[in-house]
């Protein structure tokens, strides 16, 4: 069975400092990774995925996420927020199975962004 | 752009009452999926179908029901409402993956609702 982790269910930050939301998961076999963000009384918006090949990938609104087989981890990273960037941020999992996709959602992590 | 609309944003109903809430994607998805959103839970799967008139549990399937008459539509039906359903509900839709790539949910607005 897959898992998600997220470590911090909150991340308090200022403006056009740098940030990381950490995520981790367990899973048995090859998984797709994904961030989606949630901004206040919307539903979710894909920020990022990976499925292979290169292990950096850019997302929408200047966000990255790395991926490291080793470690099982996806965390993701913005060098400068804005004011904006505040909202709700959920890692997902997923593998193929008989051409649906099962995700697997962590908790959610808040980011708070203050001037 | 994929849009996926939810009949209601907001939704009050007494216990023991019949809900509906309904799900409509214009992209031609053969996927869609309903989840909760409860906080410090995240998202969790309550029904998913791959095709017309094809239903599979989830996670948290117990007091769900779901409906998918036509491809473009997934309606989820709370057969009698209980204090502990009052949650938000999010509706996904997503492709048959033919090709690596196209595997991304695509969510609704949301349904947050109260049930009293």
């Amino acid at each position: 069975a897959q898992s998600v982790t997220q470590l911090d269910s909150q991340v308090p930050v200022f403006e056009e400092a740098p940030v990381e939301l950490r995520c981790n998961y367990s899973s048995s076999v090859s998984v797709y990774l994904f961030w989606y963000v949630q901004y206040p009384n919307q539903g979710l918006q894909l920020l990022l995925k990976y499925l292979s090949g290169s292990t950096l990938v850019k997302g929408i609104n200047g966000f990255e996420a790395e991926f490291n087989k080793s470690q099982t981890s996806f965390h993701l990273r913005k060098p400068s927020v804005h004011i904006s960037d505040t909202a709700e941020y959920f890692c997902a999992v997923s593998h193929m199975n008989t051409g649906f996709q099962k995700l697997v959602f962590g908790t959610g992590t808040r980011l708070l962004v203050s001037p | 752009d994929v849009k996926v609309t939810q009949s209601s944003r907001y939704l009050v109903k007494r216990t023991g009452e019949k809900v509906f809430l309904e799900c409509v994607q214009d992209m031609d998805h053969e996927n869609m999926f309903w989840y909760r959103q409860d906080p410090g839970l995240g998202l969790r799967l309550i029904y998913f179908s791959y095709d017309v008139k094809m239903k599979e549990k989830g996670d948290i399937p117990e007091g769900y029901s779901v409906s998918r008459e036509k491809k473009e539509r997934f309606s989820l039906i709370l057969e009698s409402a209980s204090t502990n359903q009052t949650s938000m509900y999010l509706c996904a839709s997503s492709l048959y993956p033919k090709v690596r790539g196209q595997e991304t949910q695509y969510f609704g607005p949301g349904t947050r609702l109260l049930v009293l």
